[in-house]
């Protein structure tokens, strides 16, 4: 069964870093991309990064282009999300999921997610 | 303002067929990017629901179906159920800015 668990959220103040973690298993994890998707407090779904399976190949939303960097550990089957310079509007819940097939593909599955505020 | 524009909101009663649609400017995405949807159950985490425009992965019932022609792509759910009632989101590729994409999303209430 193929299991993606976040961990890394909590409060943390304008201004301030954090670094988030997904844990996979169940599948070959350097064979997949692998992707970071935000859902603010009562908001829709938005894409935050996408890493390729050797780590070479990276793209970002707009949005946290300069302030976040995705990487991932394949001898440890992790992703992570480096975020700084953390905003107010950075709130949300941050979920990990696998991507499938080529430059058009789709994520599945997903993790349960990790809870960021940024809150003075 | 999301580069797919979906309904907010749909309803229907248990038994009946509705749609949810999904569509978008030929400047952002491409006649060659698939279209995917995804449920989200309040409080849970996304779940796909379609892939490559009309394709159910394994465990989704066939009374869900989904199409894409132009710039626009179709959920449907025939014999809806109580348990359909949840947020569903289209998402695929835009090519130019090397960026996914997700709809605004759609509340479906089961009346």
């Amino acid at each position: 069964e193929v299991l993606l668990v976040e961990s890394g959220g909590g409060l943390v103040q304008p201004g301030g870093s954090l670094r988030l973690s997904c844990a996979a298993s169940g599948f070959t994890f350097s064979g997949y991309p692998m992707t970071w998707v935000r859902q603010a407090p009562g908001k829709g779904l938005e894409w935050v990064s996408v890493i390729s399976g050797s780590g070479h190949t990276i793209y970002y939303a707009d949005s946290v282009q300069g302030r976040f960097t995705i990487s991932r550990d394949n001898s440890k089957n992790t992703l992570y999300l480096q975020m700084n310079s953390l905003r107010v509007d950075d709130t949300a819940v941050y979920y990990c999921a696998k991507k499938v097939a080529g430059s058009s593909g789709w994520f599945d599955p997903w993790g349960q997610g990790t809870l960021v505020t940024v809150s003075s | 303002q999301s580069v797919l524009t979906q309904p907010p909101s749909v309803s229907g009663a248990p038994g009946q067929r509705v749609t949810i649609s999904c569509t978008w400017s030929s400047s952002n995405i491409g006649a060659g990017s698939d279209v995917h949807w995804y449920q989200q159950v309040p409080g849970t985490a996304p779940k796909l629901l379609i892939y490559g425009n009309s394709n159910r992965p394994s465990g989704v019932p066939d009374r869900l179906s989904g199409s894409k022609s132009g710039t626009s792509a179709s959920l449907a759910i025939s014999g809806l159920q109580a348990e359909d009632e949840a947020d569903y989101y289209c998402q695929s590729y835009d090519s130019s800015l090397s960026a996914y994409v997700f709809g605004g999303g759609t509340k479906l209430t089961v009346l």
